[in-house]
């Protein structure tokens, strides 16, 4: 069965860096696109970033353009989110997903917390 | 990037029926039959219950439909159960640079 596994998440200072992964199992990772969603606290639920299969086309949401990277390596089976230059408003539950246009499967999520 | 509007709030009894609004635009939910609806409990991921407007995947009970009239989508789950209480959210593609959108969510009580 579909598997992703988010890890990276933790207290980090504003204006502070954080590297999110994302294991991905049970499926062939290379053929699918891939998406980071995130959940502030109390919240709903924020699209941030989108890879395709073969990580050519990348695109994000305005709320983070210049500050975070996606990237994946599909030798690895996994999905990654460089966050630079964190901001308090960028506290959240950040979720990795499968992206068929919509979202079929979802890890557990992993907690950033930007906090001084 | 504006957000769906979605009702903040909906409930029912068990076995009755509810329906959840999610208002977009003709550049979101009425562009394009890429509407999809996620259930929420407390602490746990999304699900997708529906996407491309209509379509259940495999799992979701037939209970939970959905449906979409210009820019307004609906979600309706028909014999209300109580592990139906939960947070719904819908959302869209949204065209440009692969945008998707999501609705503020609505918190479905069952009574």
């Amino acid at each position: 069965q579909v598997q992703l596994v988010e890890s990276g998440g933790d207290l980090v200072k504003p204006g502070g860096s954080l590297r999110l992964s994302c294991a991905a199992s049970g499926f062939t990772f290379s053929d699918h696109y891939m998406s980071w969603i995130r959940q502030a606290p109390g919240k709903g639920l924020e699209w941030v970033s989108y890879i395709s299969s073969s990580g050519s086309a990348i695109y994000y949401a305005d709320s983070v353009t210049g500050r975070f990277t996606i990237s994946r390596d599909n030798a690895k089976n996994s999905l990654y989110l460089q966050m630079n230059s964190l901001r308090a408003e960028d506290t959240a539950v950040y979720y990795c997903a499968r992206d068929q246009i919509h979202f079929d499967s979802w890890g557990q999520g992993t907690l950033v917390t930007v906090s001084s | 990037q504006s957000a769906l509007t979605q009702p903040p709030s909906a409930s029912g009894s068990p076995g009755q029926s509810v329906t959840i609004s999610c208002t977009g635009t003709s550049s979101d939910v009425g562009g394009y039959n890429y509407v999809s609806w996620y259930q929420q409990h407390p602490g746990k991921a999304p699900k997708l219950m529906i996407y491309e407007v209509t379509k259940r995947p495999s799992g979701v009970p037939d209970r939970f439909s959905g449906s979409k009239s210009g820019n307004t989508a609906s979600l309706t789950v028909s014999g209300l159960q109580a592990e139906d209480e939960a947070e719904y959210y819908c959302s869209s593609y949204a065209g440009r640079n692969n945008l998707k959108v999501f609705g503020g969510g609505t918190k479905l009580t069952v009574l």
